[in-house]
């Protein structure tokens, strides 16, 4: 069955650093999304990515984020500058833009970014 | 008030037993209703989906949802020691065409003891 991928699983880095975090989506699926989750918090909507370019982004989702798709398969996450408090859960998601149905959105398993 | 509330539990209930899990939500412009189900440091795995009011069955597993109320539930029959796991509902105000942001409950722990 096909799944959402994510690398790393886990990054720690110094605060002030830029990270990337990557995810490879459903290969037939037009739609990507960005979550995080705080740990112990709920699940958090960051920004949604169609047809190369961002469709709806949270207020979360500040200068210091971008998306991006460099390739035909991979879809990136980057904080350019890491501060304590993006220490979260991030997970991508994917699904198909599918109309007239549900357009059911698959998560990737995560990569839990630490920042110090 | 928080568009979507969910108890946070933790829930435990022993093997066999029939499990309610519920959320509230406060807008109304919510039309598609989901239940994931996440397992302690994974990414949630989708479980069910409506769009209407009423029942959907999925073997052990129906969703309900009232939107007159605002109120969904998720029901787990004969439950087992693998349902233990985090149970998040989530919703949407677009139902086709993609790009929908869910906005998730807090989550319900569930414990199934043997």
């Amino acid at each position: 069955e096909p799944e959402v991928t994510q690398t790393p699983s886990h990054q720690v880095t110094q605060m002030g650093q830029e990270v990337i975090l990557r995810c490879v989506p459903i290969s037939n699926h037009l739609y990507f999304y960005w979550y995080r989750q705080i740990l112990g918090q709920k699940v958090e909507f960051l920004v949604s990515f169609y047809n190369n370019e961002i469709s709806e982004k949270s207020e979360i989702f500040d200068d210091q984020f971008s998306v991006e798709r460099p390739d035909g398969s991979n879809f990136t996450l980057k904080i350019r500058s890491t501060k304590l408090e993006d220490s979260a859960m991030y997970f991508c998601a994917s699904s198909e833009a599918k109309q007239g149905g549900a357009d059911t959105q698959y998560f990737g398993p995560g990569t839990r970014l630490t920042v110090l | 008030q928080k568009e979507v509330e969910q108890d946070p539990g933790p829930l435990s209930v022993p093997e066999g037993a029939i499990v309610s899990l519920n959320c509230t939500y406060s807008n109304s412009a919510f039309q598609y209703f989901m239940w994931y189900r996440q397992y302690s440091r994974k990414g949630p795995e989708l479980l069910m989906y409506t769009y209407s009011s009423g029942n959907k069955e999925d073997g052990r597993f129906t969703a309900q949802v009232d939107k007159s109320s605002k109120y969904i539930s998720l029901f787990i029959r004969d439950s087992q020691p693998s349902d233990s796991a985090t149970y998040l509902c989530a919703m949407s105000d677009i139902l086709t065409g993609g790009g929908n942001k869910l906005t998730f409950g807090t989550g319900t722990q569930l414990k199934v003891e043997l």
